[in-house]
């Protein structure tokens, strides 16, 4: 399989506190994504980031990609309860039989507590 | 409201039995894709497609048929339902060909007994 590894599984914090949640990969990436699922629902995409950027924000989210380690993070700050879900990486492939498709971690399953 | 509909949002099957789920997007993307999501293995791609009358295969699409005739509608066909296909099943589609953005629906949840 070409899917990488998130981690944490599960992240369990306190409203108010940050919450990070990392992502690697193994091959070649022409973009990175982080979607967020909330329970029984479809995915809803938060922010991408290209394989030419070392950073991103968008509002509270803050990403980063490291090409030479193959890794990204994704970075929630001053979380809410509302923040609660299940968030995937999803790798863009860099071409090829790649070009266009995605390529999803495991998820990470982030509970923030009131 | 625009986005992706599939229908059904839930099916239960019998082993040996047939079905299509339906996919439409009503945003004029070119590119759609069906991802099956069982629990511990996040989402895996089925199928791709990258406009009308193009498809290619994903990482399981062994058990499962597309077709792409018109932009809009993307089906997917379970030739003959076995329980390993007990699954959510969610179609997506982006405008743009690096995958970016993907829209989803909001999935079917197929069982097959």
């Amino acid at each position: 399989s070409q899917q990488g590894e998130e981690d944490p599984q599960a992240l369990s914090i306190q409203e108010g506190e940050n919450a990070t949640m990392n992502c690697s990969y193994k091959t070649s990436i022409n973009n990175l994504q982080w979607y967020r699922q909330n329970s029984g629902r479809g995915l809803v995409h938060l922010i991408l980031i290209r394989s030419n950027e070392r950073e991103k924000h968008s509002g509270r989210l803050r990403v980063t990609l490291d090409t030479s380690k193959k890794s990204s993070s994704l970075l929630i700050t001053a979380s809410r309860a509302a923040d609660t879900a299940s968030y995937f990486c999803a790798r863009g492939g860099a071409g090829g039989t790649s070009y266009g498709k995605l390529t999803f971690g495991q998820g990470t399953i982030l509970t923030v507590h009131p | 409201n625009a986005g992706v509909t599939q229908t059904p949002k839930f099916q239960v099957l019998k082993t040996g039995q047939s079905m299509t789920l339906q996919c439409a997007q009503d945003m004029n993307h070119e590119y759609m894709s069906w991802y099956r999501q069982d629990p511990g293995m996040g989402l895996r791609l089925i199928h791709y497609s990258v406009g009308a009358g193009i498809t290619d295969q994903g990482e399981v699409p062994n058990g499962y048929n597309v077709s792409r005739s018109t932009t809009e509608d993307f089906p997917l066909r379970l030739l003959s339902a076995a329980p390993s296909q007990t699954s959510v099943y969610f179609c997506a589609s982006s405008w743009t060909p690096r995958g970016e953005g993907y829209t989803f629906g909001s999935g079917t949840r197929l069982t097959v007994v």
